[in-house]
């Protein structure tokens, strides 16, 4: 079975401030994939970031980037300057890749940038 | 550009009723799914269908059931909805080939009084 533990309820932080957001996993399998999801206040979510377990670059995007780190089974987002825009929920996921695998999601971070 | 919709994007129900959520997907993916989405608990997965006519219980299935007469459409209904069934509930769909690779639907906010 594959958890993902998001310890972070919630996070405050004014614009302009860094902030990162954890994600911790478990699994046996050795090929998963882990993943990012925004989700605003419309409830819709949105797709950030996809990464498979043989590939551990680091990744930037913008004022995102990512940090997975195996050996801590970590996969962390950091938002660089913050912007009110940002403020949403934050969910990472994990699928592993055997049969019919489902995704696993995190509890989510909800994150408030005031300005 | 794959696309998943879902019939409302909100919805008001009252206690007893019985309430269908559909959703279709535009590109012959075989797998679909239905997750509730509750603050503080993350996604939850529902039910998930394989294929059509298939279907599997997910992780909270309780008070759910499930319909898959054709490939697009994946319906999930209440059969007699109640107030601890408000929520965000949101489909998804992807080919069973690309596992990784999950498209979601709005997402309903249904409301059950």
């Amino acid at each position: 079975a594959q958890k993902v533990t998001q310890a972070q309820t919630e996070i405050s932080v004014v614009e302009k401030e860094d902030v990162t957001l954890d994600c911790v996993y478990e699994t046996r399998d050795t090929t998963y994939y882990l993943f990012w999801y925004k989700q605003p206040p419309s409830g819709e979510l949105v797709f950030l970031i996809r990464r498979n377990s043989f590939d551990e670059q680091n990744e930037i995007s913008g004022r995102y980037s990512w940090n997975f780190q195996k050996s801590t089974s970590s996969f962390n987002f950091t938002i660089t300057a913050s912007q009110v825009v940002d403020s949403a929920v934050y969910f990472c996921a994990l699928t592993v890749n055997s049969g019919y695998s489902t995704l696993t999601f995190g509890k989510g971070t909800m994150l408030l940038v005031s300005p | 550009d794959v696309k998943v919709t879902q019939s409302s994007r909100y919805l008001v129900k009252r206690t007893g009723e019985k309430v269908f959520l559909e959703c279709v997907q535009d590109m012959d993916h075989e797998n679909m799914f239905w997750y509730r989405q509750d603050p503080g608990l993350g996604l939850r997965l529902i039910y998930f269908s394989y294929d059509v006519k298939m279907k599997e219980k997910g992780d909270i299935p309780e008070g759910y059931s499930v319909s898959r007469e054709k490939k697009e459409r994946f319906s999930l209904i209440l059969e007699s909805a109640s107030t601890n069934q408000t929520s965000m509930y949101l489909c998804a769909s992807r080919l069973t080939s690309r596992l990784y690779e999950q498209y979601f639907g709005p997402g309903t906010r249904l409301t059950v009084t």
